[in-house]
Order: structure tokens, then C-alpha cells, then sequence
């Protein structure tokens, strides 16, 4: 399985600001995601962003709220935009390899919006 | 819509005991399962995945279960841990715009007392 970090890990960050998440993959991998997960709830997935395309939004989920980039194989980025206090989540990436449909998470990054 | 759900939000056992937890999904097309344990503070960690094709699954202490005709898939821990003790999340493969997704269930936070 991949190894996966997440920069930051957490943040503290006032409601109007921005927050760009940082995600790093060891290996080459085709697809990654984007998810939340508020206090005490499963995971929702945000988006697919797969290298070469544009990020894929699932329903309730948009780009000026969320803006993503996937420059290489190996990195992507979620930005939080226009941060207000509910979306004080954990946001998770994880990736997949392609050869089956598991996917593999990294620690996340717990982001506190007052 | 499609979803995937936990019958029981908290199981507590004790250790060396054998644990269960239980889930249901909705979309009978779903055609790939995958078991997750998520510590505190982590990110989702694989555990065992299953295919549509299969009702049982076997890794090193754990089962999992696939009964297509009432939709449920169950979790089996043998001997459990103190480790044992996390968040255990089941998830459905399902087909987007993207390519694939995986959808989690709420959630079974699991207490193992030695």
C-alpha cells in the first residue's frame, strides 16, 4: 500500500480566510480523492481528481468552495475557500491504484474554523 | 438514494471475545465491499475488502460476511484486542462520472475492556 501524508496535519483558522490542504503520495498513483468528515460522522467524499482532468465534484460539492489541483502522479491539493465555522471537518485524502477498488487514506488534517 | 448503513452505533466487548459488526446497504449493484478501522486521530485504515462474487472472506483474525439476498455484510473479529478498539466503518463500491467511489456507512465504534 501507498504511504500518504497530509500537510497540515491541523489548523485553527478564522471564518472568511483559506486553507490549502497538501497531500503526498510515495508512489505513483492514477487516482486520488478528497473527503470530509465532521465531528463524530463518516466519511463524505468531496471529489475524484485524477491527473490530467479536471476534479470530479460529488452533488453538494463545488469548485469555488473547493478548488483542487493534481499537478503529478504523486500530489494534490484542496482548498477550503471562504471558511465559515461548519466547515470545521477533518479532510482526508486517499488514494487508489487502479488495479482494484480499494482505496488507502492518509492521517488527515483536522481544520478548525472560528 | 444509494447508502450504506451500520445496525448498531457502539459494540462493546471484552477481551478475547468474539465481536460482530453488522452492516446493510442499499444498492444491490454494488459489486465490491471493504471493511475500514479508523483509530482516533487517524486516517481510515484497511482492514478486508470482498467481492459481490464471494460470501466469505477470511484475513488474519477477521471474516467478513456478504449475504446478497438481504444486502448485509458483517465484520468478524476473533479473540478481540484492546487494540481492536476504533471506529469500523463498511463501504460500497459504486460508479460515478469520475470512474468509481466508495460510499461509508455511519459508522460502529468498537470498546474492547481487558
Amino acid at each position: 500500500s501507498a504511504v500518504i501524508s497530509q500537510k497540515p496535519s491541523r489548523d485553527i483558522c478564522q471564518r472568511g480566510t483559506s486553507l490549502t490542504i497538501q497531500c503526498q503520495v510515495d508512489s505513483q498513483v492514477t487516482m486520488m480523492f478528497w473527503y470530509r468528515q465532521q465531528p463524530g460522522q463518516s466519511l463524505t467524499l468531496i471529489a475524484t481528481a485524477n491527473q490530467g482532468s479536471e476534479a470530479t465534484y460529488e452533488s453538494g460539492f463545488v469548485i469555488d468552495k473547493f478548488p483542487i489541483s493534481r499537478p503529478n502522479l504523486t500530489f494534490s491539493t484542496l482548498t477550503v475557500s471562504n471558511m465559515s465555522p461548519e466547515d470545521s471537518s477533518i479532510y482526508l485524502c486517499s488514494v487508489g491504484t487502479g488495479l482494484s477498488y480499494e482505496q488507502y487514506f492518509g492521517p488527515g488534517t483536522r481544520l478548525t474554523v472560528t | 438514494g444509494e447508502s450504506v448503513g451500520l445496525h448498531l452505533p457502539t459494540l462493546s466487548v471484552q477481551e478475547g471475545d468474539n465481536s460482530i459488526i453488522n452492516c446493510a446497504y442499499s444498492n444491490s449493484a454494488s459489486d465490491y465491499f471493504i471493511w475500514y478501522k479508523q483509530e482516533s486521530g487517524k486516517g481510515p485504515q484497511f482492514i478486508i475488502d470482498i467481492r459481490s462474487n464471494m460470501d466469505k472472506r477470511q484475513g488474519q483474525r477477521v471474516t467478513v460476511l456478504l449475504n446478497k439476498t438481504v444486502k448485509h455484510l458483517s465484520l468478524q473479529i476473533a479473540a478481540t484486542q484492546p487494540g481492536d478498539s476504533a471506529v469500523y466503518f463498511c463501504a460500497e463500491n459504486t460508479y460515478n462520472q469520475a470512474g468509481t467511489a466508495l460510499i461509508f456507512g455511519k459508522g460502529t465504534t468498537l470498546s474492547v475492556s481487558s
